[in-house]
């Protein structure tokens, strides 16, 4: 079974610009998160998705960051303009709710992206 | 007040001690609680569930107590494989999970 998958891997920007960051989640899940992990800190949660719908908004920084779901299934991410202080792992975790495999409460989770703002 | 809290450490223990890793967290709701495991520069994963009842796998064990609103991890005979970062996670309801800041484990040899 194919994992979460998220790209890019790595970015450097300077600040100012903007980014964007890609997910598909496992086939199935219908909850979508993306969370930022900076170093040395848990990861931080700044968007939920059940399917299309947004559940969980409440730390997302609305005035730089967006992020999309449109058909339910892959999931896009992004910042702009960015700032320093949002270097970061930038995760994308997807769950079934133990409705099609894995144990309930359990997140899969992707590589993640690493940004740097210069 | 952040949601989850723990001690980020870090623990240096030595191998085969035991090592106890404590949370504590700030909504009474909350419904379930999990311990996951990040390894450096790499992807969280659960290592297990915490059940009111206290649950074991293997050397690990994982407690709840709901009234103080306190979950903890205990790894026995600690294995040099065991070093990592362990996250506390609660679930808040409706799927929303949050995550403590995470405690390093380094084994020593």
């Amino acid at each position: 079974e194919a994992g979460v998958a998220q790209s890019p891997r790595y970015k450097i920007i300077e600040k100012r610009q903007s980014v964007a960051f890609w997910c598909n989640p496992i086939s199935g899940h219908a909850t979508l998160y993306w969370y930022q992990q900076i170093l040395g800190q848990g990861p931080k949660l700044l968007i939920q998705f059940q399917n299309n719908g947004v559940v969980d908004d409440s730390q997302l920084p609305k005035d730089r960051f967006s992020a999309e779901r449109l058909k339910g299934v892959d999931s896009t991410l992004k910042i702009q303009p960015a700032k320093l202080e949002d270097s970061a792992v930038y995760l994308c975790a997807s769950s079934s709710g133990g409705l099609a495999g894995g144990a309930v409460g359990e997140l899969f989770f992707g590589e993640g992206s690493r940004l740097t703002v210069l | 007040r952040k949601e989850v809290e723990q001690d980020p450490g870090p623990f240096n223990v030595p191998e085969g001690a035991t090592v106890a890793f404590n949370c504590t967290y700030s909504n009474s709701a909350s419904q379930s609680f999990f311990w996951y495991r990040q390894d450096c520069r790499k992807e969280p994963k659960l290592l297990m569930s915490v059940y009111s009842s206290g649950n074991e796998d293997g050397r690990f064990t994982a407690q709840l107590n709901r009234a103080s609103q306190y979950i903890s991890l205990l790894i026995r005979d600690s294995k040099l494989s065991d070093s990592a970062t362990y996250l506390c996670v609660v679930n808040f309801g409706s799927g929303q999970f949050y995550f403590g800041t995470g405690t390093s484990l380094t084994v020593i040899p």
